[in-house]
């Protein structure tokens, strides 16, 4: 099993270009999450997924779009980047199990994205 | 709002020594989990825990719900254990899903 794959692992963008950060995972999990990682904060939560077709936000949803058209992907869209995101962004996955209560988390390797 | 909160935010500690970080979190949570993230960046999956005690190698991770407090103990630590431990706990978001919300992480750097 490949676990979760991000592309790509950096990316320069400028401001108010798009983007979309590419998540993967090869375990059959329900559960998929996108949290970012900033200097002296903890990872934070910007969109999740329990399954193919739904979605959901977390704690810093503005600015970026997901969907979730497999149960494989799950895919973060920048709809127009600003220096603000400038951030690792993490891709995680886990079973959701049949309680809705989490499972081991499995994470990505991370993207680094700057934006100028 | 919940809030997580670690400490010590940085330790340095002589190969060997007996190695603690703690966890307090503010609001009733399903679980707790505890990360490793590596110098170069990954992140691993340690613990996930929702009462008592929990034991991987040199890796013991305990919970008292009642005190809302976690902590993650090194026995024996090695240089090899440097990184920065992250903790989470896991709050029911209804519908069948949960949200994780993280601790600033603890530097851990073990000297020879």
């Amino acid at each position: 099993n490949a676990g979760v794959t991000q592309t790509p692992k950096f990316q320069v963008l400028k401001t108010g270009q798009s983007m979309t950060l590419q998540c993967a995972q090869d375990m059959n999990h329900e559960y998929m999450s996108w949290y970012r990682q900033d200097p002296g904060m903890g990872l934070r939560l910007i969109h999740y997924s329990v399954g193919a077709g739904i979605t959901d936000q977390g704690e810093v949803p503005n600015g970026y779009n997901v969907s979730r058209s497999t149960t494989e992907d799950f895919p973060l869209r920048l709809l127009s980047a600003a220096p603000s995101q400038t951030s690792v962004y993490f891709c995680a996955s886990s079973y959701s199990g049949g309680t809705g209560g989490a499972e081991t988390q499995y994470f990505g390797p991370g993207t680094r994205l700057l934006v100028l | 709002k919940n809030e997580v909160e670690q400490s010590p935010q940085n330790l340095t500690a002589q190969e060997g020594e007996f190695i603690t970080i703690n966890c307090s979190y503010s609001v009733g949570i399903s679980a707790l989990h505890w990360l490793q993230q590596h110098p170069g960046g990954g992140i691993v999956s340690l613990f996930m825990l929702s009462s008592g005690k929990k034991k991987h190698g040199r890796l013991i991770a305990t919970i008292n719900i009642q005190e809302k407090h976690s902590s993650l103990h090194i026995t024996a630590s090695h240089p090899r254990d440097s990184a920065v431990y992250i903790c989470a706990d896991e709050r029911d978001s209804g519908a069948g899903s949960y949200q994780l919300t993280f601790g600033k992480g603890t530097k851990l750097s073990v000297i020879p």
